[in-house]
Parts: structure tokens; C-alpha cells; sequence
């Protein structure tokens, strides 16, 4: 199994600035990676896919990089509606597997 | 509008059965795999099961194989989940989410709301 791996746990932002989120997966999932938002009382939201690929209607200030076994989200300006629970997941391998989530709160 | 709407869940006994479904509209269900994902309360998400648009192919995280069978019935739209032997730590939200786009890839696009399954005696 992959097990997936994010950091922070929790990462403390101000509205505006910028925040990275990391992912890193125990054997390479070469470019099968995906992040979710999840808000409280909803259920989660596809961000991107392929790494880098922003799904519908997701705002451009959402990006995602990286390869093989290290990964990350980039929010650049965080907005208010932006403060939620992040997870990624690897799509490369059975059994599917997501990290266990890093929370943006209000800093 | 893609929508995808749980029921089925509820309190039931350790050992316990319960069966779920998904109602799905809005899209040409019959060319989408389709996937069980649950989250136990305060917790993350877990992957349970995805079966294939054909539904030639299903897959079980181990946690839950031999005990849950998931199904698709075209005609109806419907997902399904039957949850045999359930225990406490099947405690959880379970949500159906639809594959993104149609061709293989098994990331979650569109997701229900949830139905909650509760364990406990």
C-alpha cells in the first residue's frame, strides 16, 4: 500500500498570503496525484488531478506541482472561503490512498 | 446537474448488515466507475471500494474485502453497497463519489452528501 504522508498537520495563515501544502508518498505514483478541499459539513471538492491539472471551476490561485514521491499544493492569496482541511491522494496503485489532511486555519 | 444522493445508512449492531445506495442523475451513469469513500467522525478520508463503468471490475480496500460487495445497476442509475459483519470501525460517513472524467482514472469528481453508518450495540 502507498501510504501518503502531508505536512503540516495544521498550517496557520493570514487572509492574502500564501500557503504550501505538502504530500510526499512512500514509492513513486509518477504523476497520479490529486487534492481535494473538504469544509465542515461538506463533502470534499476535486482541486486537481494529474499534479497540476486545475479541475472545473477551480480559481487559479489553486496550483499544484511536483513528481514521483514529493508533491505540493499552492494556494497564493489565500481568500476566506480558502480555510478547510486538504487532502491528497494517489491514484496510481490499489488500494487508493489519501493523506490524512492538512488544516488552513485563519492565522 | 450532476447529482449523487446516499441512503441507506443507519445504527446497526456489531455483525450487523446493512445495504446502501446511491442514486445518480445528470450524467450517462453507465460510462463512469463509480466509488465508495467513508469518513469515520473527526477523521480522514478512507478509500472502500470502486467499480469499474462496465462493472466487469470491483475493488476493495482490504479492510473491507469479503465483507462488502459493491454493485451497479445501469438501468436504475443506482450504486450500491452491501456491508456484511460490519464492526465499530466501520463507524463512518460514506460517500459516493463518480470518476471524474469517463475514461479510466480514479480520482473523485463529483461526491454525494453522505449517509452515516453507526456500529454500536
Amino acid at each position: 500500500e502507498v501510504v501518503m504522508t502531508q505536512s503540516p498537520a495544521t498550517l496557520s495563515v493570514s487572509p492574502g498570503e500564501r500557503a504550501t501544502l505538502s504530500c510526499r508518498a512512500s514509492q513513486s505514483v509518477s504523476s497520479s496525484l490529486a487534492w481535494y478541499q473538504q469544509k465542515p459539513g461538506q463533502a470534499p471538492r476535486l482541486l486537481i488531478f494529474g499534479v497540476s491539472t486545475r479541475a472545473t471551476g477551480i480559481p487559479a490561485r489553486f496550483s499544484g506541482s511536483g513528481s514521483g514521491t514529493e508533491f505540493t499544493l499552492t494556494i497564493s492569496s489565500l481568500q476566506s472561503e480558502d480555510f478547510a482541511v486538504y487532502y491528497c491522494q494517489q491514484y496510481n496503485n490499489w488500494p487508493l490512498t489519501f493523506g490524512q489532511g492538512t488544516k488552513v486555519e485563519i492565522k | 446537474e450532476v447529482q449523487l444522493l446516499e441512503s441507506g445508512g443507519g445504527l446497526v449492531q456489531p455483525g450487523g448488515s446493512l445495504r446502501l445506495s446511491c442514486a445518480a442523475s445528470g450524467f450517462t451513469f453507465s460510462n463512469y466507475a463509480v466509488h465508495w469513500v467513508r469518513q469515520p467522525p473527526g477523521k480522514g478520508l478512507q478509500w472502500v471500494s470502486t467499480i469499474s463503468a462496465s462493472g466487469t471490475y470491483t475493488y476493495y480496500a482490504d479492510s473491507v474485502k469479503g465483507r462488502f460487495t459493491i454493485s451497479r445497476d445501469s438501468s436504475k442509475n443506482t450504486l450500491s453497497l452491501q456491508m456484511n459483519s460490519l464492526r465499530a470501525e466501520d463507524t463512518a460517513l460514506y460517500y459516493c463519489a463518480r470518476t471524474y472524467i469517463s475514461t479510466p482514472s480514479n480520482y473523485f469528481g463529483p461526491w454525494g452528501q453522505g449517509t452515516l453508518v453507526t456500529v454500536s450495540s
